[in-house]
């Protein structure tokens, strides 16, 4: 069965914080993403990887950055985590190709302090 | 930068009640996606659509892409208890791998 692991269900942090959220999936998939859900906002994209070590800014990078050493992992970080970052963060991955349904993680639930 | 509107917001009905939500570009899609996320999990997808004027059907849900592929529908008829989740559209851009989401519909199903 196919899976996208997120390391953490909730965090919380500190303002000011430097944050780590991982994900992991076994697909081999080259595509990665980054979204935070808000209520009334959907999904935003921060960011998205197409292959290693490589990264595009989505809608709503600010703040934001991210890491793709291994095909497997992305990472996103928060430098200085503030309160406006609290939120539910999805990952999520695809095959290649704009026709590509995306595979989700289970959320990781952000609260910053 | 392209977005996607998708209305309504909220919608509550009595189980058996008829359900639709809608989603709009300003911009010709390559293709839309939904997703259906239930009360305190993620989003899994449900069906993707590609041709102009494409309708599909999984059981009680109908899914139409529009003619000039910028607008698309889910529509459930009979709704169930099982129904209750937010659904989201998904757009699909051409020259992008991106999906770009719609705000999504809460769906409330009372029995």
């Amino acid at each position: 069965d196919v899976k996208v692991t997120q390391s953490s269900r909730y965090l919380v942090k500190r303002t000011g914080e430097k944050v780590f959220l991982e994900c992991v999936q076994d697909m081999d998939h080259e595509n990665m993403f980054w979204y935070r859900q808000d209520p009334g906002l959907g999904l935003r994209l921060i960011y998205f990887s197409y292959d290693v070590k490589m990264k595009e800014k989505g809608d709503i990078p600010e703040g934001y950055s991210v890491s793709r050493e291994k095909k497997e992992r992305f990472s996103l970080i928060l430098e200085s985590a503030s309160t406006n970052q609290t939120s539910m963060y999805l990952c999520a991955s695809s095959s290649p190709g704009g026709s590509e349904k995306l595979f989700f993680g289970s959320g990781t639930q952000l609260s910053v302090l | 930068g392209q977005q996607v509107m998708q209305i309504p917001q909220y919608q509550h009905v009595q189980e058996g009640e008829d359900f639709t939500t809608y989603c709009n570009s300003s911009t010709t899609l390559s293709n839309i996606q939904w997703y259906k996320q239930r009360p305190g999990g993620h989003p899994v997808f449900l069906i993707q659509l590609v041709k102009s004027g494409e309708v599909k059907k999984q059981k009680r849900l109908t899914f139409q892409f529009g003619e000039a592929k910028k607008n698309s529908s889910l529509h459930i008829t009979a709704t169930q208890t099982t129904d209750v989740g937010t659904y989201f559209c998904a757009a699909a851009f051409y020259n992008t791998d991106k999906l770009i989401f719609g705000t999504g519909t809460r769906l409330q199903v009372f029995p």
